[in-house]
């Protein structure tokens, strides 16, 4: 099993450009998760999803949005990137808890 | 929403010796307590996790201990190791998880 994968580990934008990170699990978890991870912040929860087809609001949503159309996939898009976006990503799913995290996203906007 | 805080942001010991870090949080609906490690460029990878039901738990050199009524919660490392050198995250919650600031330890050879 890979567990929890993100797609791509890289990438440099410019301000107002568009993306979409990608996050896939293997293990049948019902919930997945997307925070972004900044130095001497801690990881902090953007949105998170119960279910195929559900998504909510965590601590930091403001310019991002989800889509969880099939349970192993969570999207993560920015629609018009700002440099505040610059920071790692990462994804998480469980069954409950414990949380398993994907390799992260390191994420540059110019 | 829950408030997790975390201290020390940084701590540094002599190999051999013991590491404490402390968190403290703000719902007491919060009733799952995991602990993180995260070494550099690494994702985070759970170390050891207590729930409410419980006061204290261990695993080898690791232990977390939970005060409910005071909320707060502690890491625990004995005899500390060079690979024991990371930053270290506490989180609280349910499903949803919020996470403390994060501790640098350093263990000195």
């Amino acid at each position: 099993n890979a567990g929890v994968t993100q797609t791509p580990k890289f990438r440099v934008l410019k301000t107002g450009q568009s993306m979409t990170l990608l996050c896939a699990q293997d293990m049948n978890h019902e919930y997945m998760y997307w925070y972004r991870q900044d130095p001497g912040m801690g990881l902090r929860l953007i949105h998170y999803s119960v279910g195929e087809g559900t998504t909510a609001k965590g601590e930091v949503p403001d310019g991002y949005n989800v889509s969880r159309l099939k349970k192993q996939n969570f999207l993560l898009g920015l629609e018009s990137a700002a440099p505040s976006q610059t920071s790692v990503y990462f994804c998480a799913s469980s069954e409950g808890q414990p949380q398993h995290f994907g390799d992260g996203t390191r994420l540059s906007i110019l | 929403g829950e408030n997790v805080e975390q201290h020390p942001s940084t701590l540094s010991v002599q190999e051999g010796d013991s590491a404490v870090i402390k968190c403290t949080y703000s719902d007491s609906a919060s009733n799952y307590f995991p602990w993180y490690k995260q070494e550099l460029g690494k994702r985070p990878q759970l170390i050891i996790d207590i729930r409410s039901n419980v006061g204290e738990k261990k695993d080898q050199r690791i232990a977390v201990t939970l005060n409910k009524t005071a909320k707060h919660f502690s890491l625990h490392i004995t005899e500390t190791q060079p690979e024991d050198s990371a930053v270290y995250f506490c989180a609280g919650g349910e499903n949803k998880l919020s996470f403390g600031a994060g501790t640098t330890v350093t263990v000195r050879a």
